[in-house]
C-alpha cells in the first residue's frame, strides 16, 4: 500500500526563494529518505534520517521528522534553477528486514531565474 | 563507472511480443531491485532480490520474472506485453535492505507497448 504522501504536488519558486515539501506516512517505519529525480532520468538518493532523529542537515537541505505525527519536511534553502526536479520521500518500514523502500508520489519543484 | 546501469534506455515493442531489460551494479551490494515508475510518477516496487533469492515479490503479473545470475545483475522479462506495461522501469540496489541504507538507482528504461 501506498506509504508516503507528499504535499504540495506541485511547487513553484524563484531563485533564492526557500522550498519546503511535506511527507506524511502512515506505519512504524525504520527510517525516512528523500530523493530527487530529474526529468528523464534516475532517483538520487539526498537524505536519510533515521527514526531516532529529529532534524538532520546536508548543504542546503534540511529535514525533520515527527514520528508522532508520522510527518516530514525537507526545506531547501536559497534555490536554484538547478534544483527543478521532483522529489520523492520514501520510508523503510520498521521490523521488516531486507524489504524495499516505499515512495510517495512526489512534489514537482520548478525553480524560476 | 556507473554505478547501477540499464539497458535498454527505451524500447518501443507490439502487443504480445516478450522482452527483456538488464541491470547491473557494480557497488558490491547484496540487494537488488525493479520498480515500475507509471505516467503520474508513482514508484511501485516490484520485485527485490538478496544474495540471487527472491524476497519480495508484490502482486505483479506473473507474465513479469526476474532473473539474477548472479549478485550483480538482476534482469527482467516480460512475457506477452500488454499497453498497461508501458512505464518507466527503474533497476535499484542497496547494500543491505532499503528499509536501513540508501538505495542507488539506475537510469530507467522508458518501456512503450504500442
Amino acid at each position: 500500500s501506498q506509504q508516503g504522501e507528499e504535499d504540495p504536488q506541485a511547487l513553484s519558486i524563484q531563485e533564492g526563494e526557500n522550498a519546503t515539501m511535506n511527507c506524511s506516512y502512515k506505519t512504524s517505519i525504520n527510517n525516512l529518505q528523500w530523493y530527487r529525480q530529474n526529468s528523464g532520468r534516475g532517483l538520487v538518493h539526498l537524505i536519510l534520517i533515521r527514526s531516532n532523529e529529529r532534524e538532520k542537515h546536508s548543504g542546503r537541505l534540511r529535514v525533520t521528522l515527527d514520528t508522532s505525527k508520522k510527518s516530514s519536511s525537507l526545506l531547501i534553502t536559497a534555490s536554484r534553477a538547478a534544483d527543478t526536479a521532483s522529489y520523492f520521500c520514501a520510508t523503510g518500514p520498521a521490523n521488516q528486514a531486507g524489504t524495499a523502500l516505499i515512495f510517495g508520489k512526489g512534489t514537482t519543484l520548478s525553480v524560476s531565474s | 563507472d556507473t554505478a547501477v546501469s540499464q539497458t535498454p534506455k527505451y524500447l518501443v515493442t507490439q502487443m504480445g511480443n516478450d522482452k527483456s531489460i538488464k541491470c547491473e551494479q557494480n557497488l558490491g551490494h547484496d540487494t537488488m531491485y525493479w520498480y515500475k515508475q507509471d505516467s503520474k510518477k508513482f514508484l511501485k516496487i516490484m520485485f527485490s532480490y538478496n544474495n540471487k533469492e527472491l524476497i519480495i515479490n508484490e502482486t505483479v503479473p506473473n507474465r513479469f520474472s526476474p532473473k539474477s545470475p548472479d549478485k550483480a545483475h538482476l534482469n527482467l522479462h516480460i512475457n506477452s506485453l500488454e499497453l498497461g506495461d508501458s512505464a518507466v522501469y527503474f533497476c535499484a540496489s542497496s547494500s543491505q535492505g532499503a528499509a536501513n541504507t540508501e538505495a542507488f538507482f539506475g537510469q530507467g528504461t522508458r518501456l512503450t507497448v504500442v
